[in-house]
């Protein structure tokens, strides 16, 4: 099955600048890639995604980048504030129809952000 | 929309004792699933179930059944805890495609 490895695990930055997490995955036919949020002892909540036809994608001070041929992929965070501090989940997943739909998420990343 | 519903928040169970963990969606999400999350380890997948009638095994089932009977409902059965059943309990639904999972709350589970 699926695996993605998630890096670093812990992430701490000044705020005002970027911070950076990345993902591999393992299987070449996953082409859904979300990524999560998780405050503490909040529920995960999804921040953005992107599908494997796009090769990056923007939300305001959040992007996503893909790239397929070595099959990574990476959250970007510009101009970090405190409440940015968080766990932050990568996943992957294959949308070929029927049972195919399901996440296999990374391990995380504990995001600090020091004011 | 209340979205995904978990019920209980917080429970602690004895070793051996039973337990069912509620889960209820209110999107018509035909897709339904059951995480549990361990400190450092991410989200490991136990059981999925993609519409009515239908369940299949994650990553991690043993020790735990589902059920589904209806598309709003999912619930996680546990027999017979155990001290490594100790998790937080994710709920999660979804549409088939390029979406993204709605989580529940959690259920924060201890067994003693």
């Amino acid at each position: 099955g699926e695996n993605v490895e998630q890096h670093p695990s812990t992430l701490s930055v000044q705020e005002g600048d970027s911070a950076v997490i990345k993902c591999t995955y393992s299987d070449s036919a996953s082409n859904y890639f979300p990524w999560y949020k998780q405050e503490l002892g909040k529920r995960p909540q999804l921040i953005i995604d992107i599908r494997s036809n796009v090769g990056e994608k923007k939300d305001q001070r959040i992007a996503v980048t893909l790239n397929k041929t070595a099959k990574h992929f990476s959250l970007h965070i510009t101009e970090t504030q405190p409440e940015d501090s968080a766990v932050y989940f990568c996943a992957a997943s294959k949308n070929s129809g029927g049972s195919n739909y399901k996440l296999t998420f990374g391990k995380g990343t504990l995001l600090t952000v020091n004011p | 929309n209340a979205g995904v519903t978990q019920t209980p928040k917080f429970r602690i169970l004895k070793i051996g004792q039973s337990m069912t963990l509620q889960c209820t969606q209110d999107m018509n999400h035909n897709y339904m699933y059951w995480y549990r999350q361990d400190p450092g380890m991410g989200l490991k997948l136990i059981y999925y179930s993609v519409g009515a009638g239908i369940t299949d095994k994650g990553e991690v089932p043993n020790g735990y059944n589902v059920s589904r009977s209806t598309t709003e409902d999912f619930p996680l059965r546990l027999e017979l805890a155990a001290p490594s059943q100790t998790s937080v309990y994710f709920c999660a639904s979804g549409l088939e495609g390029y979406y993204g999972y709605t989580f529940g709350s959690g259920t924060r589970l201890t067994v003693v």
